[in-house]
């Protein structure tokens, strides 16, 4: 069956340095979503990716975060300087349709440290 | 950002008991409602999508329902198996992409 992979599993990194999370969404999919979660709080939306642009995101997704579709098959979300409370459950998901009421799909995580 | 109500927190039942949970949301600017299973070191598992208010999905033991005039759905286990422990996450959805999660319920089986 197919699934969503992300990649690492685990990254540690220094405040202010730039973090690249990887994602390999269902490959017949077209939208593309980046959640979080910090440890002990709720699974929260990011940002939401189609045809090569944003179609939402949340007031979380400030000017230090980026989204993109370098190839056919990655999407990845880059941190340009993190900060300490950036730490949290990474997670990508894909839908084949658009509009919340179709399945979203959802990777295993990245979890990132930033100390 | 809406606000997202889940109940209980936590659960613990013995194997062969039925179980259910509660999620509560505004019944306004109400799109789509979502819930997931959550077992730890794995990846959130798609079990329903429900739209129209009255909706009932079932996936094997496991059902759900929709009220969306009175913001909130059930879930409900039959004959709760030890790997049926997980969290149970809903997110409803206003027009748009983004999935409001709860913090979801953590149900423990035990034999």
């Amino acid at each position: 069956e197919p699934e969503v992979t992300q990649t690492p599993s685990h990254q540690v990194t220094q405040m202010g340095q730039e973090v690249i999370l990887r994602c390999v969404p269902i490959s017949n999919h077209l939208y593309f979503y980046w959640y979080r979660q910090i440890l002990g709080q709720k699974v929260e939306f990011l940002v939401s990716f189609y045809n090569n642009e944003i179609s939402e995101k949340s007031e979380i997704f400030d000017d230090q975060f980026s989204v993109e579709r370098p190839d056919g098959s990655n999407f990845t979300l880059k941190i340009r300087s993190t900060k300490l409370e950036d730490s949290a459950m990474y997670f990508c998901a894909s839908s084949a349709n658009s509009l919340s009421g179709k399945t979203q799909y959802f990777g295993p995580g990245t979890r990132l440290l930033v100390l | 950002i809406l606000n997202v109500e889940q109940s209980p927190q936590s659960l613990h039942v013995q194997e062969g008991d039925s179980t259910n949970f509660t999620c509560s949301f505004p019944s306004s600017n109400f799109y789509a409602l979502h819930w997931y299973r959550w077992e730890t070191a794995k990846s959130p598992e798609a079990l329903f999508v429900m739209t129209l208010n009255g909706d009932e999905k079932k996936k094997g033991r496991i059902s759900a329902t929709l009220n969306t005039k009175e913001g909130y759905s059930y879930l409900y286990i039959k004959g709760s198996q030890p790997e049926d422990s997980a969290t149970y996450l809903c997110a409803p959805a206003a027009t748009g992409y983004a999935l409001n999660f709860g913090k979801g319920t953590s149900l423990l089986v035990t034999p």
